[in-house]
């Protein structure tokens, strides 16, 4: 079965300094893509980076990078210069390419930059 | 121009009552999704049609009934409304299974039962 846990429901961090949110996931799959999607109080879902499996090296975005350790199975999400916009749920997915083909979310990380 | 479009964006009905969302992509993707967004946040997968067929079926209850006219449209229909499907239900699009690598929701339409 495809899982994926983020294991901190909340967090919070100071407006320009740094934070990373936790993600790890399990698929018997090969090929697969990693997510993260943020949701504002908006309630409108925004991707904020993706990573292909296959793909050794770190995606960037921006303040956004990842971390991602392919055999600890281990995604997590690296803000850098934290801003008051970032405030929101942010979600860990994943898609398997192959077995039952969902996009499969985290229960998601509440992050609150403080000004 | 909006990518995926569902409407409406709020819902209050009476428990008992039928109602619909509707979901409208324009960006040319052959999968669609239904999910569901309960009090917690979590989110979870309720249908996913691709090409018009139904590949994913995730136990949801029979009362609802997902309709895909064209691969363009994917429609929720809900029987006998509960207190418990009270929740924010999100549509997506995506050509993941073509190894696209994003999927696109809609702004979700927040159901309330009463």
């Amino acid at each position: 079965a495809q899982t994926v846990t983020q294991s901190q429901p909340e967090m919070s961090v100071q407006e320009a300094e740094t934070v990373t949110l936790s993600c790890t996931y399990d698929t018997s799959e090969s090929n697969y893509y990693l997510f993260w999607y943020k949701q504002p109080p908006s309630r409108q879902m925004i991707l904020v980076i993706r990573q292909e499996a296959y793909k050794q090296q770190n995606a960037t975005e921006n303040r956004f990078s990842v971390n991602f350790q392919k055999a600890a199975k281990s995604f997590s999400l690296k803000i850098s210069d934290s801003q008051l916009g970032d405030t929101a749920m942010y979600f860990c997915a994943s898609f398997s390419q192959g077995g039952s083909e969902k996009l499969v979310f985290g229960k998601g990380t509440k992050l609150t930059v403080n000004p | 121009d909006t990518a995926v479009s569902q409407t409406p964006k709020y819902l209050v009905t009476q428990m008992g009552n039928d109602k619909s969302i509707k979901c409208e992509q324009n960006l040319g993707h052959d999968t669609m999704y239904w999910y569901k967004q309960d009090s917690k946040k979590f989110l979870k997968i309720m249908f996913s049609y691709n090409n018009k067929e139904l590949i994913i079926n995730e136990t949801v209850p029979n009362r609802f009934s997902p309709k895909s006219p064209d691969k363009a449209h994917l429609n929720l229909h809900i029987n006998s409304l509960e207190l418990g499907d009270s929740a924010v239900y999100f549509c997506a699009s995506s050509h993941l299974r073509r190894g696209n690598t994003e999927a696109f929701f809609g702004q979700g339409t927040r159901l309330t039962v009463v």
